[in-house]
């Protein structure tokens, strides 16, 4: 089975900041790798799917990218708004979610 | 507006059964794959099974094969979860979510299923 580790597992940043999360497969996952936002207590949505393709209505400060084994979600300025868990889940063998980003305002 | 709603979910015993639904509206239900997904209390996500749009492909976790079982009512815009011998770490909220651009485009608000004696 392929195993996904996000990193970090929590990050604090300031509104206007520009935050990286990071995923990586154990295995080559191809480009078959999406982004998900969960706000408390609410479902997750879908951010990017593909590596870098954005999901309709997401906000363009979003983005996506990498290849292969390692991959890189972009907020390249944070908002209030965009306090959240962030999930990467690979679709390239199986179906494997990563264990999540806590994203906090600083 | 694609909408997904979610039932069925409540307190069991271990060892008993439970079926869930997913009631469907704002697309064309009979033509996408679904899927159930669950997340345990504080815990990370889980895709549990996969239903292709004619229930022709259906696809389990490991941790639930042989216990759980997808299907759908294409005429009723609803997709099931039979889930059976339920055990306490099957504790989860349970989404439905549907395929789309990927696997997992839209998904309902859930709902909780606690499993203890």
């Amino acid at each position: 089975d392929i195993q996904m580790t996000q990193s970090p597992s929590f990050l604090s940043a300031s509104v206007g900041d520009r935050v990286t999360i990071n995923c990586k497969a154990s295995q080559n996952i191809n480009k078959y790798l999406d982004w998900y936002q969960q706000k408390l207590g609410e479902a997750p949505k879908l951010l990017i799917y593909n590596t870098n393709s954005l999901h309709t209505a997401i906000p363009s400060r979003f983005s996506g990218s990498g290849s292969g084994t390692d991959f890189t979600l972009t907020i390249s300025s944070l908002q209030p708004e965009d306090v959240a868990t962030y999930f990467c889940f690979q679709h390239n063998s199986g179906w494997t979610f990563g264990g999540g980003t806590k994203l906090e305002l600083k | 507006e694609v909408q997904l709603v979610e039932s069925g979910g409540g307190l069991v015993q271990p060892g008993r059964s439970l079926k869930l639904s997913c009631v469907a509206s704002g697309f064309t239900f009979s033509n996408y794959g679904m899927n159930w997904i669950r997340q345990a209390p504080g815990k990370g996500l889980e895709w549990v099974a996969y239903i292709s749009s004619g229930s022709s492909y259906i696809y389990y976790a490991e941790t639930v094969k042989g216990r759980f079982t997808i299907s759908r009512d294409n005429a009723k815009n609803t997709l099931y979860l039979q889930m059976t011998s339920l055990r306490s770490e099957d504790t989860a909220l349970y989404y439905c979510a549907r395929r789309g651009v990927t696997w997992f485009a839209y998904w309902g608000q859930g709902t909780l299923v606690t499993v203890s004696s």
